[in-house]
């Protein structure tokens, strides 16, 4: 199994602006991902991140709204661009691989 | 379209009597099923998984049945306790996308009655 922190747990926004949360991991791996959980709603992949390349989004994420940074292999960063309410969400981030995926205890965003 | 569903979003049980919790899918290129625990402000946890070459997977208290002609698993908890009272979200992977590719229900809010 895998440690998963994120930073900030949870945040208070105003429409217009940008949140970076932060997910560590206590071991090196090699994918990590980028889930979000709205109100009522499953969890669904946003992207995939990858050590040294560009992050592959889902249909519906496109990297202008959500740019995804992987600088090293225990750590990466989201970010929410130019947030509306409808970004209210849990967003949560994982490694492991499609046997069995970690999670981060996710960072709860709430958009005014 | 939801191609994994949980059809019941709440479930009650008293404590010491069993626990099933649904799931219904409908990509026949699921092939394999993981169920997650989820307590409120955490991140899911890996509870129990089965093949799509299985029909049972058992893990102490968890037991995950697959019937893969309904494209129906279920998970059963017995006996159930207070402390598994959760959220528990089932998904599955896609064998045609990437091997990452995990697809989840929306949940059931199992709740444990002392």
């Amino acid at each position: 199994s895998a440690v998963i922190s994120q930073k900030p747990s949870r945040d208070i926004c105003q429409r217009g602006t940008s949140l970076t949360i932060q997910c560590q991991v206590d071991s090196q791996v090699t994918m990590m991902f980028w889930y979000r959980q709205q109100p009522g709603q499953s969890l669904t992949l946003i992207a995939t991140a990858n050590q040294g390349s560009e992050a592959t989004y889902e249909s519906g994420f496109v990297i202008d709204k959500f740019p995804i940074s992987r600088p090293n292999l225990t750590f990466s960063t989201l970010t929410v661009s130019n947030m509306s309410p409808e970004d209210s969400s849990i967003y949560l981030c994982s490694v492991g691989s499609g046997y069995e995926q970690f999670f981060g205890p996710g960072t709860r965003l709430t958009v005014l | 379209d939801q191609q994994v569903k949980q059809n019941s979003p709440s479930l009650s049980v008293q404590e010491g009597r069993i626990s099933i919790l649904n799931c219904d899918y409908t990509n026949s290129m699921f092939d394999y099923f993981l169920w997650y625990k989820k307590y409120p402000a955490e991140g899911p946890t890996f509870l129990i998984s089965i093949s799509s070459i299985k029909d049972k997977n058992e893990d102490g208290r968890f037991t995950v049945f697959l019937n893969k002609s309904a494209k129906h698993l279920s998970l059963h908890i017995v006996p159930s306790q207070p402390g598994d009272s959760a959220v528990y979200f089932c998904a599955a992977r896609d064998s045609g996308a990437g091997s990452y590719q995990l697809t989840f229900g929306k949940g059931t809010k199992l709740s444990v009655i002392p």
